[in-house]
C-alpha cells in the first residue's frame, strides 16, 4: 500500500535561512511524488512533481526536491526562505489520478 | 482561467442537521475529487468522479454521506445527519485526463459541527 510520512510536524526557520522538509514514502512501483503548499484558508497549490528522469526537480517559488530511491525520500529544499513561505507543506505519493498525502509540515518563518 | 470554486467557504451547524457543499471544477476538467482534511492532517480522498460516474467511493461513509455530479460538471457533497466528528475542511479538486496531469484544488469548505 502506498503511504507518506512527513516526520516533522512543525519547523521554524529564520528568514533568509535554508530549508529542508523531509518526506519518506512507501510505494510498490516507481512512485509519482508531489509537494503541495497550503496557505491559511487556501486550497493546495502544486510546488513540484516527480515522475521520472532527473532526480532533482525544480518547482515554483524557488523550491526544489530530490528523489532518492535508495532512501525512499523526496525532500523539499529552498536555499533562502522568505516570510511569505510560511504555510503548511504536504508531500504526496501515487499517480496523479490517485494520491496519498502525508500529514503535513507547518513552516514558521522568524523575522 | 477561473480556478475550482467551492461554496460555502464556512458552515456551522448543529449535530444531526444536514449540510451540503457545492463544487464547480475548472472548465473542461472531467475528473473531480472530494477530499476531507481533518485538523493537522493531509487530505483524504472521499470520492472520485470521471465525468458523471463515481469510480472510487470506497472511502465515502455511505451511511451518512452522499455525492452527485449529475451532468459531469458541478458536484454536491451532502452529509445527513452530521456528527461532531465530521468537523473538517472539505476540499474539491479537478483535473483533466492524462497520467501526468496535476490536480487543482479549491479553497475548501470549513465545516464546524456543534
Amino acid at each position: 500500500a502506498q503511504s507518506v510520512t512527513q516526520p516533522d510536524i512543525h519547523i521554524t526557520v529564520s528568514e533568509g535561512a535554508s530549508l529542508e522538509l523531509r518526506c519518506n514514502y512507501s510505494y510498490g512501483a516507481t512512485p509519482y511524488l508531489f509537494w503541495y503548499v497550503q496557505s491559511p484558508g487556501q486550497g493546495l497549490q502544486l510546488l513540484l512533481k516527480y515522475f521520472s528522469g532527473d532526480t532533482l526537480v525544480q518547482g515554483i517559488k524557488g523550491f526544489e526536491a530530490e528523489f532518492k530511491r535508495s532512501q525512499s525520500s523526496f525532500n523539499l529544499r529552498k536555499p533562502s526562505v522568505h516570510w511569505s513561505d510560511a504555510a503548511e507543506y504536504f508531500c504526496a505519493v501515487g499517480a496523479s489520478i490517485d494520491m496519498r498525502f502525508g500529514a503535513g509540515t507547518r513552516l514558521t518563518v522568524k523575522p | 482561467e477561473a480556478g475550482v470554486v467551492q461554496s460555502p467557504r464556512y458552515k456551522i451547524i448543529e449535530k444531526k442537521q444536514p449540510v451540503a457543499f457545492w463544487c464547480n471544477p475548472i472548465s473542461g476538467h472531467n475528473t473531480l475529487y472530494w477530499y476531507r482534511q481533518n485538523l493537522g492532517q493531509g487530505p483524504e480522498l472521499l470520492i472520485r468522479y470521471e465525468n458523471e460516474e463515481a469510480v472510487d467511493d470506497s472511502q465515502l461513509p455511505k451511511d451518512r454521506f452522499s455525492a452527485e455530479r449529475l451532468k459531469g460538471v458541478d458536484s454536491t457533497l451532502k452529509i445527513q445527519p452530521a456528527e461532531l466528528g465530521d468537523s473538517a475542511v472539505y476540499l474539491c479538486a479537478s483535473r483533466t485526463s492524462g497520467l501526468y496531469n496535476e490536480q487543482f484544488f479549491g479553497p475548501g469548505t470549513r465545516l464546524t459541527v456543534l
